[in-house]
């Protein structure tokens, strides 16, 4: 079984909707990290969460952790095209390793 | 500050054929990644280098992926001999230490598509 479940697997929204991802995990969650990668691309760093109920934002896009559901949300307002693609969430563990979940694969209508 | 470099961007060979990835970090960044993805999938650590020391190669199938980063800088994935389900993006990453509050910065990544 996999230590992190994302969901939904994939999403079609209208340009303008809000959307929300949500990554939980099998694990005490001491760290984790969001990542977004377009197709034939590398993964590119959003935010790294540390502490329980610690909540972040980067233009328009929120997270959130919460320790004791183990899981965190990702949020993203008035969604864009350029939100387009898939968002990865990774568990922190020890020296830095990080355990990637399977993704969601996020498309923008517009 | 230049990313992650990492070559050839796509490659196809033949099953049972070897071939070799080159990566180099970002400058002066102690640690490095190697992660397979297969389609559909989150990328799988392979292998975790600081400096030029193994950290965890748990998950490396040493019987036919080797890894090496002899002067700490960048860094070489090979295989040898190739098989169908090697097939998938292979994606280096580095890090300024082995923190936990440290990022991964990624490269675009090497696909590879065995015939």
């Amino acid at each position: 079984s996999q230590e992190l479940e994302q969901s939904p697997q994939s999403l079609i929204v209208q340009e303008g909707k809000n959307l929300t991802i949500n990554c939980t995990s099998s694990k005490t969650l001491y760290g984790l990290y969001w990542y977004k990668q377009k197709y034939g691309e590398g993964l590119i760093f959003l935010m790294m969460l540390q502490k329980g109920g610690e909540e972040k934002s980067h233009e328009k896009i929120t997270a959130k952790l919460d320790e004791k559901k183990q899981q965190s949300s990702l949020h993203i307002t008035a969604s864009q095209p350029s939100h387009a693609g898939i968002y990865l969430c990774g568990l922190s563990g020890g020296y830095q390793k990080v355990t990637f979940g399977t993704g969601t694969k996020l498309q923008v209508i517009p | 500050e230049a990313g992650v470099a990492q070559s050839p961007r796509y490659k196809i060979i033949e099953k049972r054929q070897s071939v070799a990835f080159w990566c180099n970090p970002i400058s002066g960044h102690a640690t490095l990644y190697w992660y397979q993805q297969i389609l559909g999938q989150g990328p799988k650590l392979l292998i975790q280098f600081q400096n030029n020391g193994v950290v965890d190669d748990s998950q490396l199938p040493k019987d036919r992926f080797s890894a090496e980063r002899l002067k700490g800088v960048d860094s070489t994935l090979k295989i040898q001999p190739a098989k169908l389900e090697d097939s998938a993006v292979y994606l280096c990453a580095s890090s300024l230490s082995g923190t936990d509050n440290q990022p991964q910065h990624f490269g675009d990544g090497t696909r590879l598509s065995i015939l």
